[in-house]
């Protein structure tokens, strides 16, 4: 079984400062971890993910992951935010055991993150 | 064009009622997914279907019916609807058979009120 947990329901910053969004996961097995936003009334949309590799992961709009093994967290970060950027963000674990019956990705409970002017 | 569409987008609707929410996805995915996001905004995965077979059943009671005609489509029946069924329901779809790496793909989500 594997579980997440985002430490933070919400997350109100100023625009152009600094902000970080936690994610820890538990997993018995290794895992791929991933970053979906939701903007309001929309679906989810993947924001980035870390299959392998090099653990710092990077989106196209700035915003970067770390996979921390010792510390099992994957979490997300951006420099500087805009008010675009104001949504709901999800951090989500699969695992990586093949298996007929598929797959399936295990959510945290969300982070509103909130960008004031 | 819209990869994962969801019909209706709204549904409002008395308790007791029977009602269907429709998914299609023009992605050429193999496994598609039925996923509630209650008022907390939490997710929690309630079907999955690979090629049209049920793969992923969890507790969800049996008023909720997944069909899928093929594997394009995912369809939700709710019988005898309840307060509590109130939520949002996402469709999304993956293209790994057996496979973890690939994203999901979203639908817009359907926003179920019942009164």
């Amino acid at each position: 079984a594997q579980s997440v947990t985002q430490l933070d329901s919400q997350v109100p910053v100023f625009e152009e400062a600094p902000v970080e969004l936690r994610c820890n996961y538990s997993s018995s097995v290794s895992v791929y971890l991933f970053w979906y936003v939701q903007y309001p009334n929309q679906g989810l949309q993947l924001l980035l993910k870390y299959l392998s590799g090099s653990t710092l992961v990077k989106s196209i709009n700035g915003f970067e992951a770390e996979f921390n093994k010792s510390q099992t967290s994957f979490h997300l970060r951006k420099p500087s935010v805009h008010i675009s950027d104001t949504a709901e963000y999800f951090c989500a674990v699969s695992d990586r055991v093949k298996r007929a019956s598929g797959s399936r990705l295990t959510f945290g409970e969300g982070t509103q993150l909130t960008v004031n002017p | 064009d819209t990869a994962v569409s969801q019909t209706p987008k709204y549904l409002v609707t008395q308790m007791g009622n029977d009602k269907s929410i429709k998914c299609e996805q023009n992605l050429g995915h193999d496994t598609m997914y039925w996923y509630k996001q209650d008022s907390k905004k939490f997710l929690k995965i309630m079907f999955s279907y690979n090629n049209k077979e049920l793969i992923i059943n969890e507790t969800v009671p049996n008023r909720f019916s997944p069909k899928s005609p093929d594997k394009a489509h995912l369809n939700l029946h709710i019988n005898s609807l309840e307060l509590g069924d109130s939520a949002v329901y996402f469709c999304a779809s993956r293209r790994e058979v057996g496979s973890n790496t690939g994203e999901l793909f979203f639908g817009e989500g359907s926003r179920l009120t019942v009164l």
